[in-house]
Order: structure tokens, then sequence, then C-alpha cells
């Protein structure tokens, strides 16, 4: 089955500065990608997505991108705030739509002031 | 649009006892809903699939006979878990899909349960 590797496990940033997570994933039919960003003890909320027809995708301060041929995908978040300090997961999920999401380990982000 | 709830939102049951949390989606039919653990600063674990009319399909070491899911209907999904205990107590979060977004997952806010 689908494994999700997930780095660094913490990162810290200062505000302002830029914070990039990377995954690697190990099923090459996965085709869908997305990043969610958790809060102590709320749901996961989508940040941004991708899917494997496209190599980046941009959405203000945050962007992904996606090497399905070295099947790692990241995600970049520029302009560091605070309240950008939470746990980020990256996930996948494939072959068919309505499959199972396998998400990484998780990274904790802390952008200090 | 796309919400989905869970409730109770916190639980605490006796060893032993048996809890049922319950998964909706309020405004779209859910053609599949997803059961997750996650364990404190840990990641999510998907339990089980669960699609309406059938029987869930559980992931390796998740023992079917202690967590019983029924998805009775497009909008509602349950999970029991019974004769819990302690090593059971987790957040559990449940995730929906629809038909028109196929890939997108809607999650619940989950349910904290402790077990004395």
């Amino acid at each position: 089955g689908e494994n999700v590797e997930q780095h660094p496990s913490t990162l810290s940033v200062q505000e302002g500065d830029s914070a990039v997570i990377k995954c690697t994933y190990s099923d090459s039919a996965s085709n869908y990608f997305p990043w969610y960003k958790q809060e102590l003890g709320k749901r996961p909320q989508l940040i941004i997505d991708i899917r494997s027809n496209v190599g980046e995708k941009k959405d203000q301060r945050i962007a992904v991108t996606l090497n399905k041929t070295a099947k790692h995908f990241s995600l970049h978040i520029t302009e560091t705030q605070p309240e950008d300090s939470a746990v980020y997961f990256c996930a996948a999920s494939g072959g068919q739509a309505g499959t199972a999401l396998i998400f990484g380990k998780g990274t904790t982000l802390s952008v200090s002031s | 649009g796309a919400v989905v709830s869970q409730h109770p939102s916190r639980v605490i049951c006796k060893s032993g006892t048996s809890v049922k949390i319950e998964c909706r989606s309020l405004d779209f039919q859910a053609t599949t809903m997803f059961w997750y653990r996650q364990f404190p600063k840990k990641s999510l674990m998907l339990m089980a699939t669960s699609n309406e009319g059938s029987k869930a399909t559980y992931e390796q070491g998740v023992e079917k006979d202690k967590f019983l899911i029924n998805h009775a209907s497009l909008t509602l999904s349950t999970l029991t878990v019974t004769s819990a205990h302690p090593e059971d107590s987790s957040f559990y979060i449940c995730s929906a899909i629809g038909r028109l977004r196929a890939y997108e997952q809607y999650f619940g806010p989950g349910t904290r349960l402790t077990v004395t």
C-alpha cells in the first residue's frame, strides 16, 4: 500500500522567512496530494491540493510542487506569519476517486516574531 | 457547503463500556466516509473505509469486532468502540467524500474519547 514520508518533523523560522516541507510517496498510482494544517484539538484544514496532471499550484503565500517521476511533492509558504504556526500534514491518495488518504507524520511549524 | 459534523465532541467512559460516535454530512450526500484515529502529537491513521449500504473495509491491524462501523445512509456513519479500554483513548476523526468533488475529503471536528 501507499507510504508517505514527510520531512522535517519540526521547523522553526523567523517571521517573514519562507518555509518548505517535503514529502515522498511510494505508490506511483497516487494522483491526489493535499496539504492540511491542523491546530491543536481541531480538524485538519485543507490549505492547498494538487492533482497529478499539474506540476505546480499557487494560492497567495502558499504553493505546492509535484514531481511525479521522483514521487515527491513539497509545500512552500512564503512571508511566514506567527499565525502560520501549526502542524502541517501532507497526504496522498490514488487509483480511483474516493480512495482513502494516507498521511505523512506531520511537521510542526513554529514562526517566531 | 460541505460540512461534516461529529457527535459527541468529547466523551469519557469507563473501561468495559461501549461508545458510539456519529459522523454526519450536513449538506451533501457522502458516497464514502472514512474513520481515522489520532494519538497526541501523531498523524492521522486510517482505520476503515465505509460505503453506504455495504460493510466497512478495515485497515490491517484494526479489529473490526472492536470498532464497529455502520454506514446506514448517505449522510450518516457511526463508529462504536466496544468494550473500551484505556488504550482506546484517542482523537477519532471522520471524513466524507461527495459525488461532485470525489477527491476532496471533508473532515469532521473530531471526537475526544477518554477511557478511564
